[in-house]
């Protein structure tokens, strides 16, 4: 069973550009999260997902970010008109239905992006 | 809202010490789960250990083990007889249940541990 999958590993954008990091997670898993780390901080949480539903956005800021999780294909973490702040690792974690495991999020390898 | 907190930024050991990293968090909740999580340089998040609020027995896994206060709402990690390996960034998570299936993280700004040789 393969673990979380995230791409690319590493980004780089100019400022105004667009990034866009997609996770593909563990099967059978259908809740996708995404945090992120600002160097030398821990993870923040930023939006819920499951399937098709944005469940929890509360973390996201409001303008330039957005999130899906589409029916079929990865989670897509977009980032429009980037700028040198959104510079910083994004992680994404995908975990079962919690009845069945108390609720443990898989982590994938985390997207560094870098705005020049 | 809860919070976790980390009071040591950086610690450093020798090759086959103990070690002791300090957590401590607080909510109003009785019922939760605590993380300690392991970041190597790779930068991948790896889970080191779990523990359950309603369970009193500390959880344990090899030469990981933690002291978990309830009351005082404190979650320490041990690591016994250190190794190379565990050089890392250490991170203590408290997962907070917003609603119905939204569990989400809360994470302290960790500690760096060093093992030397």
């Amino acid at each position: 069973n393969a673990g979380v999958m995230q791409n690319p590993r590493h980004l780089v954008r100019r400022r105004g550009q667009e990034a866009r990091l997609r996770c593909s997670p563990m099967k059978g898993h259908s809740h996708v999260y995404w945090y992120r780390q600002l160097p030398e901080e821990g993870l923040k949480f930023m939006v819920y997902l499951q399937k098709e539903n944005i469940i929890d956005e509360s973390g996201m800021p409001k303008e330039r970010f957005s999130a899906e999780f589409p029916k079929e294909g990865p989670s897509i973490l977009r980032i429009q008109q980037v700028v040198r702040g959104d510079s910083a690792a994004y992680f994404c974690a995908s975990s079962p239905p919690p009845a069945i495991t108390g609720n443990e999020q898989f982590f994938g390898p985390g997207t560094r992006l870098t705005v020049l | 809202a809860q919070t976790v907190t980390q009071s040591q930024p950086e610690m450093s050991v020798q090759e086959a010490e103990t070690v002791t990293l300090s957590c401590t968090y607080d909510t109003s909740e009785s019922n939760y789960y605590l993380f300690w999580y392991k970041q190597p340089p790779s930068r991948q998040m790896i889970l080191v250990i779990r523990q359950e609020a309603y369970k009193q027995q500390n959880a344990t896994e090899n030469r990981f083990s933690v002291n978990f206060q309830k009351a005082a709402k404190s979650f320490s990690l041990k690591i016994s007889d250190s190794q190379l390996g565990d050089t890392a960034m250490y991170f203590c998570a408290f997962m907070k249940h917003v609603m119905d299936s939204n569990y989400q993280l809360i994470w302290g700004a960790g500690t760096k541990l060093i093992i030397k040789p």
